[in-house]
């Protein structure tokens, strides 16, 4: 059981819009701690996509857009393409635990 | 350009020790934490823990304190994760990755080491 809650999968056809949520509490998400998002394929490391809530790294499209509020946190990818089929992953910090916490991870299916 | 490239992959049995690599360059190495992230069969990323290069200081996270060892050899740019017994439920994806310079986020990653265990 993840620290952070994100739906197991999404999908959507090319060129639409879908976004992936992730739950937190008041140890983590809640206490305004920054959410981070990885994009991830199999066998292939895995890429930053949103650090510090709504940052996106040189180079990532800003087809992908990261949001935040209260206890959760949204990934927005809009102009579905078949390349984003992928896992993504949310993260943050948590404090009673006093570590890093990822979500359980949501697969993207373009359909 | 930063790159982390780790040690390759290794095939062990339960009971035997092992420590795998994590190389840093193109950037300084004793002033950014390295993180271990790793990924069971069929499950999602697990932080495991870190290192800052520079002085050594660990953190873990509580699932995996005391199952195994982070540390690093600034000398030579290089994180380590070492099991002294390893276990079959050990087998996974291993990935080293390089924290951002504001909270603890992972700019840069590794290429992963596959560690299989067999029991």
């Amino acid at each position: 059981q993840s620290v952070l809650t994100q739906p197991p999968s999404v999908s959507g056809a090319p060129g639409q819009r879908v976004t992936i949520s992730c739950t937190g509490s008041n140890s983590n998400i809640g206490a305004d701690y920054d959410v981070h998002w990885y994009q991830h394929l199999p066998g292939i490391a895995p890429k930053l996509l949103i650090y510090g809530d709504t940052n996106r790294p040189s180079g990532v499209p800003d087809r992908f857009s990261g949001s935040k509020s209260g206890t959760s946190a949204s990934l927005a990818i809009t102009g579905l393409q078949a390349e984003d089929e992928a896992d993504y992953y949310c993260q943050s910090y948590d404090s009673s635990l006093s570590g890093v916490v990822f979500g359980g991870g949501t697969k993207l299916t373009v359909l | 350009e930063v790159q982390l490239v780790q040690s390759g992959a290794e095939v062990k049995k339960a009971g035997q020790s092992l420590k795998i690599s994590c190389k840093g360059s193109a950037y300084n190495f004793t002033s950014h934490w390295i993180g271990w992230v790793r990924q069971m069969p069929g499950k999602g990323l697990e932080w495991m823990g870190m290192i800052y290069p520079g002085d050594s200081d660990t953190m873990y996270s509580p699932s995996v304190q005391g199952q195994v060892t982070i540390s690093a050899d600034k000398s030579i740019s290089t994180a380590y994760l070492h099991w002294s017994s390893l276990k079959a439920s050990d087998t996974g994806m291993y990935y080293c990755a390089k924290k951002g310079v504001t909270s603890p986020y992972f700019d840069y990653w590794g290429q992963g080491t596959l560690v299989t265990v067999s029991s």
